[in-house]
């Protein structure tokens, strides 16, 4: 499958403690974004990045949340000191700006945060 | 403030009829939409995209109207199957390098055999 991966599908931790997502995109795609879904909500914009850098991250949600690509590869969002309304989906997707569909990205399965 | 709005969280055909569903925005900069569709326990799906330049794009069953003066984008299913079945989501971009994808809240389509 050479699809959007996340990892872990499912999390489930206690207020006040850190978590770290990982995304794995389509190899050939040098655009990675987070997003977070709530019950009853779209996907709301949270980062993307080009390659290794990091081109908008005023949304990120508070300066608990992080992201980062090393190398242009995998990605990793980290939530410091977790709370309860940070329980959500976090979804990551990719796009390349050299093929395929102008403009379209390819979602992963999400990884489901619930925070006790 | 909702920049882009699905008005409709649910809609049932029976199979074989058409499906509409509909979505506005209010941010004259999008200049991109994209329709999505979506099972549990899955991400997002890309279906059908149109630019601002077009008023109608087509893709075997799935057609997307844009109405630029309406500000009013709609997605046909022609026919409707049971699997078709899912939430769909309506999204748009300000540029079309395809960033921020600005999402509505979702319609749920049920098709009904």
């Amino acid at each position: 499958d050479t699809g959007v991966s996340q990892n872990p599908r499912h999390k489930i931790t206690k207020r006040g403690q850190n978590v770290t997502f990982r995304c794995d995109p389509i190899s050939e795609h040098n655009r990675l974004y987070w997003y977070r879904q709530t019950l009853g909500q779209g996907p709301e914009f949270l980062t993307y990045f080009q390659n290794e850098a990091q081109l908008e991250k005023s949304r990120l949600l508070s300066d608990r949340f992080s992201a980062e690509r090393p190398k242009g590869s995998f990605s990793t969002l980290e939530i410091q000191r977790t709370e309860q309304g940070d329980s959500a989906m976090y979804l990551c997707a990719s796009s390349s700006i050299t093929s395929g569909r102008y403009g379209e990205q390819f979602f992963g399965p999400g990884t489901r945060l619930t925070v006790l | 403030d909702q920049q882009v709005k699905q008005n409709s969280p649910s809609l049932s055909v029976q199979e074989g009829r058409i499906s509409i569903l509909n979505c506005d925005y209010t941010n004259s900069m999008f200049d991109y939409f994209l329709w999505y569709k979506k099972y549990p326990a899955e991400g997002p799906t890309f279906l059908i995209s149109i630019s601002s330049i077009k008023d109608k794009n087509e893709d075997g069953r799935f057609t997307v109207f844009l109405n630029k003066s309406a500000k009013h984008l709609s997605l046909h299913i022609v026919p409707s199957q049971p699997g078709d079945s899912a939430v769909y989501f309506c999204a748009a971009s300000a540029n079309q390098a395809g960033t921020a994808l600005i999402f509505g809240k979702g319609t749920t389509l049920s098709v009904s055999s």
